[in-house]
């Protein structure tokens, strides 16, 4: 069936360093892929999105291209900040719901 | 402001007792869902609804009911049938049910 696989975490960073979390997913047609963050205590915020294949998402510093080829949507950042620390969601639509990953939380250090 | 509200934001009740969560929108959304969040595991859909007086079952749907009798309301009861309803209660909204969904603050609901 349709399902997201996101990286394990915790993710420990210090501030300015590079962050990737990985995102691949298994789903038939052509699914839209989201990235969610939730900052403790709080629901889910959408940081950004693709709908289609080669589409880059964007927003605060972040970004995720939609790989049809390897089924990935793997989110990055090039300096990452304290107040990135989240949880961090990959998710996909695909036709009639959205399915979303285990979340990987992610921890910055001044 | 436009958004989505739920309360309580904290709610504890006894065992074997139904209880109900509330969820408001006034983004003029057609879809509205909810979610349960366990730790460890992400986001589980427990039921959606398309349109006013709609609402299909999601992956874990045993134990709650839904209501949808206006646009803007979309309460989830947890019934003394749910084995382990201690959770993260999360409501979302979409203009329809393929877009983008946004999300309320949540209720964590804890059985004593």
């Amino acid at each position: 069936g349709d399902s997201v696989t996101q990286m394990e975490g915790p993710v420990t960073l210090s501030e300015e360093a590079f962050l990737t979390i990985n995102c691949t997913y298994t789903a038939t047609g052509y699914p839209s892929l989201f990235w969610y963050v939730q900052y403790p205590g709080e629901g889910l915020q959408l940081l950004l999105k693709a709908t289609k294949a080669d589409d880059k998402g964007s927003n605060k510093g972040f970004e995720a291209t939609y790989r049809k080829e390897t089924t990935s949507f793997h989110l990055e950042k090039g300096s990452v900040q304290v107040s990135d620390s989240a949880v961090y969601f990959c998710a996909l639509f695909t036709g009639n719901q959205f399915y979303f990953g285990t979340g990987t939380s992610l921890t910055v250090i001044p | 402001d436009g958004g989505i509200t739920q309360s309580p934001k904290y709610l504890f009740r006894k065992e074997g007792q139904n209880v109900t969560l509330s969820c408001e929108q006034n983004l003029n959304h057609d879809a509205m869902y909810w979610y349960r969040q366990d730790p460890g595991q992400g986001l589980r859909l427990i039921y959606y609804s398309q349109i006013v007086n709609d609402f299909q079952k999601g992956d874990i749907a045993e134990g709650y009911s839904v209501s949808r009798e206006k646009k803007e309301s979309f309460p989830l009861t947890v019934t003394s049938a749910q084995k382990n309803p201690t959770a993260f209660y999360l409501c979302a909204s979409s203009i329809m049910v393929a877009e983008t969904q946004y999300f309320g603050p949540g209720t964590r609901l804890t059985v004593l």
